[in-house]
């Protein structure tokens, strides 16, 4: 199946910070892909959509301005969590479409001190 | 707007039992439905995808149906092992048609004892 990277798989920083989490598609271009975030024991939600060469679309509730998304390439989406707090510690997945099926990547765990 | 529910969130079996999951969608008009695997802390595998022309997917000791008329769609484990212990989550297309956004279950956490 197809294989999509996240970069790092773990971040702890200082509240206020900002952190960048890369989405790679490694064998397949993807026009689009998806961010969730999974909080303990909960399932996923989904935060965004990341389409290439435009904007990203939110979800409803996801600020658009603390979660930045950047497209810039068929197979690389970054997600930028700015001003972090400890709130926004979470688990961070990325996903791309290589139709019909969904390809995850192996998450990013976010730690806000 | 669909909803897709899973139930049981928990559950615990001996080795070598098989068993059934269980996940309730509220939109039949569902394009596709996929279940995935999800290790702690790890990020999800993709086990079956049923489209909506179909009523299951095999795979080894997997088997997915998908009763569009009911909601429902079912994971059969047949044989379970200790391996197999992991959480199982179910998803299906967010809007119409395959739009890549999936609409997730609470999942249900399956422990095999051997």
């Amino acid at each position: 199946g197809a294989v999509v990277s996240q970069h790092p798989s773990r971040v702890i920083c200082k509240s206020g910070t900002s952190v960048k989490i890369e989405c790679r598609s490694l064998d397949f271009q993807a026009t689009t892909m998806f961010w969730y975030r999974q909080f303990p024991k909960q399932s996923l939600m989904l935060m965004a959509t990341s389409n290439e060469g435009s904007k990203a679309t939110y979800e409803q509730g996801v600020e658009k301005d603390k979660f930045l998304i950047n497209h810039a390439s068929l197979t690389l989406s970054t997600l930028t969590v700015t001003s972090a707090h400890p709130e926004d510690s979470s688990f961070y997945i990325c996903s791309a479409s290589d139709d019909p099926s969904q390809f995850f990547g192996p998450g990013t765990r976010l730690t806000v001190l | 707007k669909q909803e897709v529910t899973q139930i049981p969130a928990a559950l615990s079996v001996p080795e070598g039992e098989n068993l059934v999951l269980n996940c309730s969608f509220t939109d039949s008009a569902i394009y596709n439905l996929q279940w995935f695997r999800q290790d702690p802390g790890k990020g999800l595998t993709s086990l079956l995808l049923i489209q909506s022309s179909q009523r299951e997917q095999t795979s080894g000791r997997l088997n997915a149906s998908l009763d569009k008329s009911s909601g429902r769609s079912t994971l059969y484990i047949a044989a379970s092992q200790p391996g197999d212990s992991a959480t199982y989550l179910c998803a299906a297309p967010h809007g119409s048609g395959n739009t890549g956004k999936l609409i997730f279950g609470q999942g249900t956490t399956l422990q095999v004892k051997p």
